[in-house]
């Protein structure tokens, strides 16, 4: 149990459309990053927020959004979904800054595109 | 995008083997993690070891780095089924505000 709960668990979206996942971390955690896991591979990190600004990002287009809270919430968006989207999308938190590095990950949220 | 490798791809022993997976990465690190995933679930962290070490124990887990060869590897001794997962290293490759995963070892610890 990581204190880190993501919504929704499963999803289904048409090419074009919009999406909005959320993350809850716990209390004092206000480090968050998301990360995409396409099936059979491991995680890509998308971006990085401390302090509700982005402070890191990977390779991904600015199609992919995000949104921290002061209330330790966050969103990733996505616009003009691709099929390629199709993925567990993952969440982290862990406490402030600091050089210990362990991410506490949600259980994600299964994206499928058609 | 500049990530840890790991090897081998899959592996699968009896219970009661040791299990050892390797990790390799390109760049300088402040320190590296491994974690495990259940089939389709979220990843709980294992271990992390720091640049500045070279071993780390925790219970039947044990890794080691090394620096000069941008590697690691994971040893998991006496093995259960219940230790059947894949398993990723995860570099922050020097900026703390950057996670990179391998593609991970699948294993399969047969009963």
């Amino acid at each position: 149990e990581t204190g880190v709960t993501q919504s929704p668990t499963h999803l289904i979206k048409t090419r074009g459309q919009q999406v909005t996942l959320r993350c809850s971390s716990q209390s004092g955690h206000n480090t968050v990053s998301w990360y995409q896991q396409a099936l059979g591979q491991g995680p890509q990190f998308i971006f990085q927020y401390y302090r509700e600004e982005e402070n890191g990002r990977g390779n991904f287009p600015p199609r992919f959004s995000g949104l921290q809270f002061p209330n330790y919430s966050s969103e990733l968006n996505v616009n003009a979904l691709e099929l390629d989207d199709s993925a567990l999308y993952l969440c982290a938190s862990r406490p402030q800054g600091g050089p210990t590095g362990e991410l506490f990950f949600g259980e994600g949220s299964r994206l499928t595109v058609l | 995008s500049q990530q840890g490798e790991e090897d081998p791809q899959a592996l699968s022993i009896q219970e009661g083997e040791n299990a050892t997976m390797n990790c390799s990465y390109k760049t300088s690190i402040n320190n590296l993690q491994w974690y495990r995933q259940n089939s389709g679930r979220g990843l709980v962290h294992l271990i992390l070891i720091r640049s500045n070490e070279r071993e780390k124990h925790s219970g039947r887990l044990r890794v080691t780095l090394d620096t000069s060869k941008k590697s690691s590897s994971l040893l998991i001794t006496a093995s259960r089924a219940a230790d059947t997962a894949s398993y990723f290293c995860a570099t922050d490759e020097g900026n703390f505000n950057k996670f990179y995963f391998g593609s991970g070892t699948k294993l399969n610890v047969k009963p």
